[in-house]
């Protein structure tokens, strides 16, 4: 049984970039959630997707973007790279909808360094 | 809006002993959720334990266990028989009723000493 995966693992990119990020749920999973962790922190919720919309939202500038898509996989993007996104990124999966307590899955994450 | 605090950085322990991880929060609300994860260098947050606000049993988990003082907003961990696998860095985390956001303390790294 697969478990959450993310990709890239380690991605580097310099101020003003793009960056996308990519989530594959644990299998059976309807449910994405991203977090950012930065170095010596606790993660950061930065939003819920279910049913393919974004459904709950943390204190993070419009800069910041995802999309779910039919297969439940999520991407996060990224827009105008400053150094504060450096961080590690986690993706979280679990089943059912959002409003009811199931249990979080977490990925490996993605370390994304902005120079 | 909700705060997790983890008051000590860095804790140590001997191998096969006994330790406790603190952890204190702040809500106005009454249903909640508060979860202990383990966060080892392979980066996957695990999670070890989870306790109900509405249980006044404290949860457990083979060797891992909480104190959970809910009047005085408090989660402590405790880890016994401690095992090398145990060392990893350990958040708290709250979260609300029927909301997803999940609010994270900024974590105690743990070291298992042999």
């Amino acid at each position: 049984d697969a478990g959450v995966t993310q990709s890239p693992t380690h991605l580097i990119k310099t101020r003003g970039q793009q960056v996308t990020l990519r989530c594959s749920p644990k299998s059976g999973h309807d449910t994405v959630s991203w977090y950012q962790q930065a170095l010596g922190q606790g993660p950061q919720f930065i939003f819920q997707y279910y049913e393919e919309e974004e459904r709950q939202r943390g204190n993070f500038p419009d800069r910041f973007s995802g999309h779910q898509f039919p297969n439940y996989s999520s991407e996060l993007n990224v827009n105008a790279l400053l150094l504060g996104d450096s961080a590690l990124y986690l993706c979280a999966s679990s089943l059912g909808i959002p409003s009811s307590y199931n249990e979080q899955f977490f990925g490996p994450g993605t370390r994304l360094t902005v120079l | 809006a909700q705060t997790v605090t983890q008051s000590q950085p860095e804790m140590s322990v001997q191998e096969a002993e006994t330790v406790t991880l603190s952890c204190t929060y702040d809500t106005s609300e009454s249903d909640y959720y508060l979860f202990w994860y383990k966060q080892p260098p392979s980066r996957q947050m695990i999670l070890v334990i989870r306790q109900e606000a509405y249980k006044q049993q404290n949860a457990t988990e083979n060797r891992f266990s909480v104190n959970f003082q809910k009047a005085a907003k408090s989660f402590s961990l405790k880890i016994s028989d401690s095992q090398l696998g145990d060392a990893a860095m350990y958040f708290c985390a709250y979260r609300s009723y029927n909301n997803n956001d999940m609010r994270f303390g900024a974590g105690t790294r743990l070291t298992v000493k042999p």
